[in-house]
């Protein structure tokens, strides 16, 4: 079993939609939590850090359930541009060794 | 350009060879990762390093590989005797140490094709 497992998609949306992701990692004593976003042929960046409070950028809400050990990714009225692969990212405990997911691809239509 | 940058941007080579690809981090982050991804997978931890201390190897490494960040700045990673399961895009990154921000700045990879 993969340490950080993703729903590998592609979820094919129209543009307006609401889209969900999530993940599940495997360690429970990993320590914090990132959703990045990975453009084609380019590099990973940060999208958002996850809280167990949950947190929330514009059009984007991040959630954490540590019981469950389960993440999740919001976007509601997805635009073209938010066509990408959408990485979860967990840190090991001492916070040192970051694991990314596989990643879940979104295609965003007009 | 501040940024984390490698080099080369791409190298082809034929089985059996050696490479190798530098990364230079942020300049004032201490910790520096190197990662492989392949079409349709996530980045793949390979190692990282705290200054000039190599903290963690994964498995996924044989012995071909190795990683050297000899002054704490600049890394290198070597593969020896490549073969065609190399053939991925390696990614360094950096980030700042002391308490994980979790933000990683990647570069632009430097993608191997071993023919």
């Amino acid at each position: 079993r993969k340490e950080v497992e993703q729903d590998p998609g592609p979820f094919n949306v129209p543009e307006g939609a609401t889209v969900a992701f999530n993940c599940t990692y495997s360690n429970s004593a990993s320590q914090s939590f990132f959703w990045y976003r990975q453009d084609c042929r380019k590099e990973p960046k940060l999208l958002m850090s996850v809280y167990s409070s949950g947190n929330e950028d514009g059009r984007f809400t991040a959630q954490l359930n540590r019981a469950s050990q389960y993440i999740s990714l919001l976007i509601r009225d997805s635009k073209l541009s938010d066509s990408a692969t959408y990485l979860c990212v967990v840190n090991r405990p001492g916070g040192f060794k970051t694991i990314f997911g596989a990643g879940t691809r979104l295609f965003v239509k007009a | 350009d501040t940024g984390v940058s490698q080099d080369p941007r791409h190298k082809i080579t034929k089985r059996g060879q050696n490479v190798t690809f530098r990364c230079d981090p942020i300049s004032e982050h201490n910790r520096l990762y190197w990662y492989r991804q392949t079409l349709g997978q996530g980045p793949e931890f390979l190692t990282y390093f705290q200054n000039e201390a190599q903290l963690e190897k994964s498995r996924l490494l044989s012995d071909r590989f190795s990683a050297e960040r000899p002054k704490g700045s600049f890394s290198t990673l070597e593969i020896q005797r490549t073969e065609q399961g190399d053939s991925a895009m390696y990614l360094c990154a950096s980030t700042r140490g002391g308490s994980n921000t979790g933000e990683l700045f990647f570069g632009e990879g430097s993608r191997l094709t071993v023919l």
